[in-house]
C-alpha cells in the first residue's frame, strides 16, 4: 500500500531550471529514500537519508528530511532533459512504503 | 480492489534449498517488477515482467534465480540452492500498463515484501 504522499503530482519545468518534489508520510521511520523510474524501466535508487540526518547531497540532487513535519524534499538543481523521469519516496520503518509518485519533465 | 499482494511475508531457508517468491498483482495490472533490498539499503531492480514474457532481467543474477509471470496466477521468483547472501527483502510492484501506451505507466504499487532468511 502506497503510504508516503508526493506533491506536486505533475511538475513541468525548462531545461537549467530547478525542480523540487516534497513527500510526506504518516509513521516513524529509520530513513528515506528516493527512486527515479524512467519510462517502462524499473525504479532506480537516487539517495537514502537516516531519520537522524537532515540534509544529504549527491552530485545535483539534494535531499532534506524533517521529522518534526513528516516530511521530505528532493530538489534538482540545473535540470536536464535527461531527469524527465517518475520520481518516488519510500519509508522504511517497520516496513518499506511507497508514495505514488510525482512526474517530472524537463523541456530542453 | 485489494493491493498487490506477497506471499509468504517471511521465508526461512536452509542453505541449499529453494525458495518460492509469490507475488500477486492488483486486479488489472499486467506488468510485474521485482526487486530486492539488502539491510540499510536500497531497493535493487532485478526483472520486469508481463504476462508471459521477461522483459527485462538485467538485475537478475546470472544462476539460480528466475522468474515468471504465467498467464494465470502470481509472478514467481524462485531462487535454487540458497546462500546466506541471498538473505534479503525481496518486493514486487505491478502496474496497468506499459510503454508506449500509458501515461501513467510509471505508477507502480508495490507489495509489503517477502522477507527471506537463509539459515
Amino acid at each position: 500500500s502506497q503510504q508516503g504522499e508526493e506533491d506536486p503530482q505533475a511538475l513541468s519545468i525548462q531545461e537549467g531550471e530547478n525542480a523540487t518534489m516534497n513527500c510526506s508520510y504518516k509513521t516513524s521511520i529509520n530513513n528515506l529514500q528516493w527512486y527515479r523510474q524512467n519510462s517502462g524501466r524499473g525504479l532506480v535508487h537516487l539517495i537514502l537519508i537516516r531519520s537522524n540526518e537532515r540534509e544529504k547531497h549527491s552530485g545535483r540532487l539534494r535531499v532534506t528530511l524533517d521529522t518534526s513535519k513528516k516530511s521530505s524534499s528532493l530538489l534538482i538543481t540545473a535540470s536536464r532533459a535527461a531527469d524527465t523521469a517518475s520520481y518516488f519516496c519510500a519509508t522504511v520503518g517497520n516496513d518499506m512504503r511507497f508514495g505514488a509518485g510525482t512526474r517530472l519533465t524537463v523541456k530542453p | 480492489n485489494a493491493g498487490v499482494m506477497q506471499n509468504p511475508r517471511h521465508l526461512v531457508r536452509r542453505r541449499g534449498q529453494e525458495a518460492r517468491l509469490r507475488c500477486s498483482p492488483m486486479k488489472g495490472h499486467s506488468h510485474v517488477y521485482w526487486y530486492r533490498q539488502l539491510p540499510e539499503e536500497g531497493l535493487k531492480f532485478m526483472v520486469y515482467l508481463q504476462k508471459e514474457n521477461i522483459i527485462d532481467e538485467s538485475g537478475m543474477p546470472k544462476e539460480r534465480f528466475s522468474a515468471e509471470f504465467p498467464k494465470e496466477g502470481p509472478s514467481i521468483l524462485r531462487i535454487q540452492q540458497v546462500v546466506r547472501g541471498d538473505s534479503a527483502a525481496y518486493f514486487c510492484a505491478s502496474s496497468p500498463q506499459g510503454p508506449p501506451l500509458s501515461r501513467i505507466t510509471d505508477t507502480q504499487y508495490f507489495g509489503p515484501g517477502t522477507r527471506l532468511t537463509v539459515l
